[in-house]
């Protein structure tokens, strides 16, 4: 069976600092993976997808980057975090437009 | 630009009761539509997908209602458990340009199912 998992689950940084956060799927091949973030008050959004190995689109401008290095691993990264980058970031693969997503437990950033 | 709207925002409901969730969206072009279910400080649960062709889907005691014309998807709990008690939240699924589909999340319902 498939499985997704999410590193660190909680994480507190210093404004300015970097950021790396990473997301590993098993049990399938090739899958569409996805970035969101999850701020209070609002609904998901997505910030990053990736349809294969290098390659990434970005929905929403900001400081926050992605990379694709194999095939089931997505990282999220930042060189400074800003106050506004707090939050819950949950990431998510699928298999095609007409299959459901699913999530891994996400990380929460806090940052001070 | 989809917008996806759920109404109430919190439902508190005495445990065995039937209960509906509605989810609105702005543009019926959609592809699909998913229901989630999350618990607090959790990732997101896939509890249902509609295809744009297809009215409604079950599972086991929920069920989803799917009117594209109209915008409109309902997510029926029948005889309501306390182990129910989460946020749900829809998400339509549609065109963004640039060859690509998104997912579109409403703000969720948290529900409340008390013994």
């Amino acid at each position: 069976s498939q499985t997704i998992h999410q590193w660190p689950a909680t994480l507190v940084q210093p404004v300015g600092s970097p950021l790396s956060l990473e997301c590993t799927v098993e049990g399938t091949s090739n899958p569409n993976l996805y970035w969101y973030r999850q701020a209070a008050g609002r609904g998901l959004q997505l910030l990053f997808y990736s349809v294969g190995i290098g390659q990434i689109s970005s929905e929403v401008p900001q400081n926050l980057s992605a990379s694709r290095p194999q095939d089931r691993q997505f990282i999220l990264s930042s060189k400074k975090l800003l106050l506004s980058d707090s939050g819950f970031y949950l990431c998510a693969w699928g298999v095609g437009d007409n299959q459901p997503q699913h999530f891994g437990d996400g990380t929460r950033l806090s940052i001070l | 630009k989809q917008e996806v709207t759920q109404i109430p925002a919190a439902l508190s409901v005495p445990e065995g009761e039937n209960l509906v969730l509605n989810c609105s969206f702005t543009d019926s072009a959609i592809y699909n539509l998913q229901w989630f279910r999350q618990d607090p400080g959790k990732g997101l649960t896939s509890l249902l997908l509609i295809q744009s062709s297809q009215r409604e889907q079950t599972s086991g005691r929920l069920n989803a209602s799917l009117d594209k014309s109209s915008g409109r998807s309902t997510l029926y709990i029948a005889a309501s458990q306390p182990g129910d008690s989460a946020t749900y939240l829809c998400a339509v699924n549609s065109y963004s340009g640039a060859g690509s589909y998104q997912l579109t999340f409403g703000k969720g319902t948290k529900l409340s199912v008390i013994p």
